[in-house]
């Protein structure tokens, strides 16, 4: 059965403060592992997509990695707009989506 | 403007009342896609469908069904709803199941009494 965790559950960091988030999966035939970020009320932003072990992405302060077994979104010097949940999602051999739960994220100024 | 709508965005009803949330894209995309989300259990795929007339289970798919007769359109029907299917439910849809920046609707929010 596909798993995904991620940590920590919740993140404070001073405005400036960079710092990580970990996805840990474990997923049959991985076709390809996203991050999405959501906002309280609305629907999740899409984000990245990594397909294979080695691949980065990087948009704005954020930056994404992929392993064999975890994925990392990397966020350098956070602005207090940066504050949201951010969902980490794998797809399988059979093209089903499975999320973790979240890691939420507080940047205060 | 591409998106994704959900109707109705709100609904409170009883139990064993079939109803019915709609889902339509203006994006021509293939896949689509039924979520719900929970306090502590995050979201959870009920269904999903690679192209009309193709659909597939996800992780929680008791209690529903969908159908996909045009590529736009992918409703979730609830047939007998229970109050343990009072939640947010998301409906995405991406270009193709790989390429999938998905795009969600806004959210219908649901309470079964």
């Amino acid at each position: 059965e596909d798993q995904v965790t991620q940590s920590p559950e919740a993140l404070r960091l001073q405005e400036g403060e960079s710092s990580s988030l970990n996805c840990s999966y474990t997923v049959s035939g991985l076709r390809g592992l996203f991050w999405y970020r959501q906002d309280p009320g609305k629907g999740p932003e899409f984000l990245f997509t990594l397909y294979s072990a080695g691949e980065e992405k990087e948009k704005e302060r954020l930056k994404a990695t992929l392993t064999k077994k975890e994925s990392f979104l990397h966020i350098t010097a956070p602005k207090p707009e940066d504050s949201a949940t951010y969902l980490c999602a794998v797809m399988n051999s059979g093209y089903a989506l499975n999320f973790g739960k979240g890691t939420s994220l507080l940047v205060t100024p | 403007e591409a998106q994704v709508t959900q109707n109705p965005r709100y609904l409170i009803t009883v139990t064993g009342k079939k109803l019915t949330v709609t889902c339509s894209q203006n994006m021509n995309h293939e896949y689509m896609s039924w979520y719900r989300q929970d306090p502590g259990l995050g979201l959870r795929q009920i269904y999903y469908s690679m192209n009309v007339e193709v659909t597939d289970k996800g992780d929680v798919p008791e209690g529903y069904k969908v159908s996909r007769k045009e590529k736009r359109n992918f409703p979730l029907i609830l047939e007998s709803p229970s109050p343990n299917q009072t939640s947010l439910y998301f409906c995405a849809s991406s270009p193709g199941a790989t390429y999938n920046e998905q795009f969600f609707g806004p959210g219908t929010r649901l309470t079964v009494l």
